[in-house]
């Protein structure tokens, strides 16, 4: 069974870079089926697609967010990792890791909350 | 920027059946949006119950339905129950590798 899991720093200080890196069990992320995502959630708020990529290492990014969103992968590691620059409190939020197939998210990670503050 | 639309909330009687939509701020939905619907309680990962318009995730209750509507695409919930109380979220692919959530619809079942 696939298993993806993003343990995160929980903590980031405004403008700080936010770094999170999700770990693919059961499968392999050269599978050339499948995108692998991040999407956010602030609390109380809904879900929001931060970006895809591929085991090429293409990407496609929510234009919102594409000027401070970096998403790469590592096959060797089998895994992937999402850098979001010059946070602020707005990019607090439940973080999703997320296998996604036929533009639609089939496995999901259990999500980490990551706090922007001082 | 490419706005996708639904029901901000809704309700549904117990073993009633209601059907919420997702639509575009411009254009119509199609298959070709590949449009997928997600469930969601509270502190919980969302959890897949369609994709490709109209296809269950496994061990999804077949009272859970996706279809095109219209303009639009649409979950359809029939003989609800008291669990599917939940924030149900949907999400279209736009093109270019974009693909956009809803802002999600709030379903209460009483």
């Amino acid at each position: 069974q696939l298993q993806l899991q993003e343990p995160g720093p929980g903590l980031v200080k405004p403008s700080e870079t936010l770094s999170l890196t999700c770990s693919v069990s059961g499968g392999s992320i050269s599978s050339s089926s499948y995108y692998w995502g991040w999407i956010r959630q602030p609390p109380g708020k809904g879900l929001e697609w931060i970006g895809n990529i591929y085991y090429s290492g293409s990407t496609y990014y929510n234009p919102s967010l594409k000027s401070r969103v970096t998403i790469s992968v590592d096959t060797s590691k089998n895994h992937f990792s999402l850098k979001v620059s010059s946070v602020t409190a707005a990019d607090t939020a439940v973080y999703y890791c997320a296998r996604l197939d036929l533009w639609a998210v089939d496995y999901w990670g259990q999500g980490t909350l990551v706090t922007v503050s001082s | 920027q490419t706005v996708v639309t639904q029901e901000p909330s809704f309700s549904v009687s117990p073993g009633g059946t209601v059907t919420l939509t997702c639509g575009l701020s411009s254009g119509s939905v199609s298959t070709s949006s590949y449009p997928s619907w997600y469930q969601q309680t509270p502190g919980q990962a969302p959890r897949t119950l369609i994709y490709s318009t109209n296809t269950r995730s496994s061990g999804v209750p077949d009272r859970f339905s996706g279809s095109i509507l219209g303009n639009k695409a649409a979950l359809t919930i029939t003989g609800a129950q008291a669990d599917d109380e939940s924030d149900y979220y949907c999400v279209l692919y736009v093109g270019n590798g974009i693909v956009v959530f809803g802002g999600g619809t709030k379903l209460t079942v009483l």
